[in-house]
């Protein structure tokens, strides 16, 4: 089946460094990613959407300037959590629609998720 | 906008019992989808089962069916001969036929015990 892989799957790093995280699509094409940010017990919250080729929607309330997504290719999104801090640790999870198919039933897969600590 | 709503933070049920999800939704649009997510303790997201909008019969799932009620926006999942393996956070979402994010509820967390 269909599958999405993300890396790192977990990364712990100090407080003003800059993590990147990659979601790739490995047999097929998605023009449109979504990337999710998830606490402990609670729900997944939409960060933004990415569009190959363009600029990824942000939803409110996320900082653009603070998390820099990147969708160069049909196959690979890239989220950089940039200067973080301890409040940006959370689980981050990728999403890739899959864009064969009709418009609406295109299905999403998701990547396994990247646990990121911040000290 | 749309809005998902999962009334029951936490629920527990016994090996082989049957148990009941809610959720119930919010949108002004005719054509849809809905879907059940499980997460269990590894975090995977683990799609459970989807219903189209249109389509009035419920869908299953071997051990998962839902009861879809268009009118009343609610999309309840039911688990039969409930398993171990069952016990995960379910989440409730919501797609609007233009095929942008998944809305989720604040999901359910499920604990079958033995």
């Amino acid at each position: 089946g269909a599958v999405v892989s993300q890396h790192p799957s977990w990364v712990i790093c100090k407080s003003g460094t800059s993590v990147k995280i990659e979601c790739r699509s490995l047999d097929f094409q998605a023009t449109t990613m979504f990337w999710y940010r998830q606490f402990p017990k609670q729900s997944l919250m939409l960060m933004a959407t990415s569009n190959e080729g363009s600029k990824a929607t942000y939803e409110q309330g996320v900082e653009k300037d603070k998390f820099l997504i990147n969708h160069a290719s049909l196959t690979l999104s890239t989220l950089t959590v940039t200067s973080a801090h301890p409040e940006d640790s959370s689980f981050y999870i990728c999403s890739a629609r899959d864009s064969r198919g009709p418009f609406g039933r295109q299905p999403q897969h998701f990547g396994d998720g990247t646990r990121l600590s911040i000290l | 906008a749309q809005t998902v709503t999962q009334s029951q933070p936490e629920m527990s049920v016994q090996e082989a019992e049957t148990v009941t999800l809610s959720c119930t939704y919010d949108t002004s649009e005719n054509n849809y989808y809905l879907f059940w997510y499980k997460q269990p303790p590894s975090r995977q997201m683990i799609l459970v089962i989807r219903q189209e909008a249109y389509k009035q019969q419920n869908a299953t799932e071997n051990r998962f069916s839902v009861n879809f009620q268009k009118a009343a926006k609610s999309f309840s999942l039911k688990i039969s001969d409930s398993q171990l393996g069952d016990t995960a956070m379910y989440f409730c979402a919501f797609l609007n036929q233009a095929g942008t994010a998944l809305i989720f509820g604040k999901g359910t967390t499920l604990s079958v015990s033995s």
